[in-house]
């Protein structure tokens, strides 16, 4: 059964940072590109970030480009978002999401449950 | 960059048809995933390349794409299907997942 954790999640001042992890099991995560995406309260689904699986090429929203980093760590199943210069609109629930290929390109076949990250002073 | 529009909400009465529109320049020559959101949980994926339909979701469930228009169908509609669903496609000129705004079915 695959599974999506997402992890690190909290209440960060503006201007911090913080980084979230998502474990995967289930398949062989090296195989699939993941995507980070993000939904702020009473909002839509808003894309955030992608890594693909063999090349690991990254692909970044504009709102977060130069702020956040996507990387993933193939040997221990782990996708991990580093967010710095976080801001009040950074705040929402975070999703992890498995793409159904390598490619970025695809449809996301599962998804995290989602970790909430909150922006303020 | 591409931009997909969703009416914001649809309303259906049980056992008819919902249908959920998602419009974009020329859209058909773009692969278009669905997802469902119920409130509190992590989206799901019911369509994926227009039509095609992931193993567990019921054949009530269907796509199509044409023109500038992408529709998500749903026959025979339950109370159960009330959700947020967004179509989204990939932006091959920016390499930019792209989701629609969303639409709240309510079913009366």
């Amino acid at each position: 059964e695959v599974q999506l954790v997402e992890s690190g999640g909290g209440l960060v001042q503006p201007g911090g940072s913080l980084r979230l992890s998502c474990l995967g099991s289930g398949f062989t995560f090296s195989n699939y590109a993941m995507h980070w995406v993000r939904q702020a309260p009473g909002k839509g689904l808003e894309w955030v970030s992608s890594i693909s699986g063999r090349t690991g090429s990254t692909y970044y929203a504009g709102s977060v480009k130069g702020r956040f980093t996507l990387s993933r760590d193939n040997s221990k199943d782990t996708l991990f978002l580093q967010m710095d210069s976080l801001r009040a609109d950074d705040t929402a629930v975070y999703y992890c999401a498995k793409a159904s290929r390598s490619e970025p390109m695809v449809q996301a076949d599962y998804w995290g449950q989602g970790i909430l990250v909150t922006v303020s002073s | 960059s591409y931009v997909v529009t969703q009416p914001p909400s649809v309303s259906a009465t049980p056992g008819k048809t919902a249908s959920i529109s998602c419009e974009g320049n020329n859209i058909e020559n773009k692969a278009v995933h669905w997802y469902q959101q119920k409130p509190g949980q992590a989206p799901v994926l019911v369509i994926f390349y227009d039509s095609d339909r992931p193993s567990g979701i019921p054949d009530r469930f269907s796509g199509s794409n044409s023109g500038n228009t992408a529709t998500l169908t749903i026959s025979r509609v339950e109370v159960g299907d009330e959700a947020d669903y967004y179509c989204q496609v990939w932006d091959s000129y920016t390499d930019h997942w792209v989701f629609g705004g969303g639409t709240s079915l309510t079913v009366l």
